[in-house]
């Protein structure tokens, strides 16, 4: 699976846009970028991944470069209650059941009032 | 839909004694269930991967015999920590990949482990 890099902790304003950024360089043209985050002292939970094309759901948006060497996931209107770390992944899909997640540090989000 | 469960949330006891926890799909079935470990301020490690119906499979560096897993049915692995130590004390959380869902994992709340 690719590597990710993504900055250590970041600060957002509540009720502004959350930019994450994640850089995976070596990403393969079959591997997905996964997004899931962790709130403290709970389990990770899912938000959203993609391929190559931009993605949107309830939570969030994914924003992919065109040579998808890093993305963004962008969180419209920050909550405090969206402070967490977020985790992005790199591998190929999870097309079964076995497939498991490598973790990496993540971005701590600090959403403040 | 697509609910993890885990149980205990917390637990606290002595050194050299066994603790069990349990991870439920609520409303799924998981033929595939993973234990990860992690420690403060560190990310989740995967343990070990748990196969419903046959053994689990080790990461490197996890004990098979101290970490013991069992995955008796579609929507229950267990994992017990035998003749836990305070080293042990981590947070452990399990996931369930939804065969439905694209195999999204969905992972349960975590149990805090703490062995005095």
């Amino acid at each position: 699976d690719a590597k990710t890099t993504q900055p250590t902790s970041m600060d957002c304003a509540e009720g502004r846009a959350a930019n994450l950024p994640c850089n995976h360089s070596t990403i393969s043209g079959n591997e997905y970028v996964y997004w899931y985050r962790q709130i403290h002292s709970q389990g990770p939970q899912y938000i959203i991944h993609g391929l190559k094309n931009n993605e949107t759901n309830e939570m969030a948006s994914l924003i992919i470069t065109e040579d998808r060497k890093s993305s963004t996931l962008i969180l419209p209107h920050a909550t405090l209650r969206d402070t967490a770390v977020y985790y992005c992944i790199v591998r190929v899909a999870l097309n079964n059941a076995g497939n498991m997640l490598t973790f990496g540090g993540g971005t701590r989000l600090m959403v403040k009032p | 839909g697509a609910v993890v469960s885990q149980h205990p949330s917390w637990v606290i006891c002595k050194s050299g004694t066994s603790v069990k926890i349990e991870c439920r799909s609520l409303d799924f079935q998981a033929t595939t269930m993973f234990w990860y470990r992690q420690f403060p301020k560190q990310s989740l490690m995967l343990m070990a991967t748990s196969n419903e119906g046959s053994k689990a499979t080790y990461e490197q560096g996890v004990e098979k015999d101290k970490f013991l897993i069992n995955h008796a049915s579609l929507t229950l692995s267990t994992l017990t920590v035998t003749s836990a130590h305070p080293e042990d004390s981590s947070f452990y959380i399990c996931s369930a990949s939804h065969p439905g869902g694209g195999y999204e994992q969905y992972f349960g709340p975590g149990t805090r482990l703490t062995v005095t």
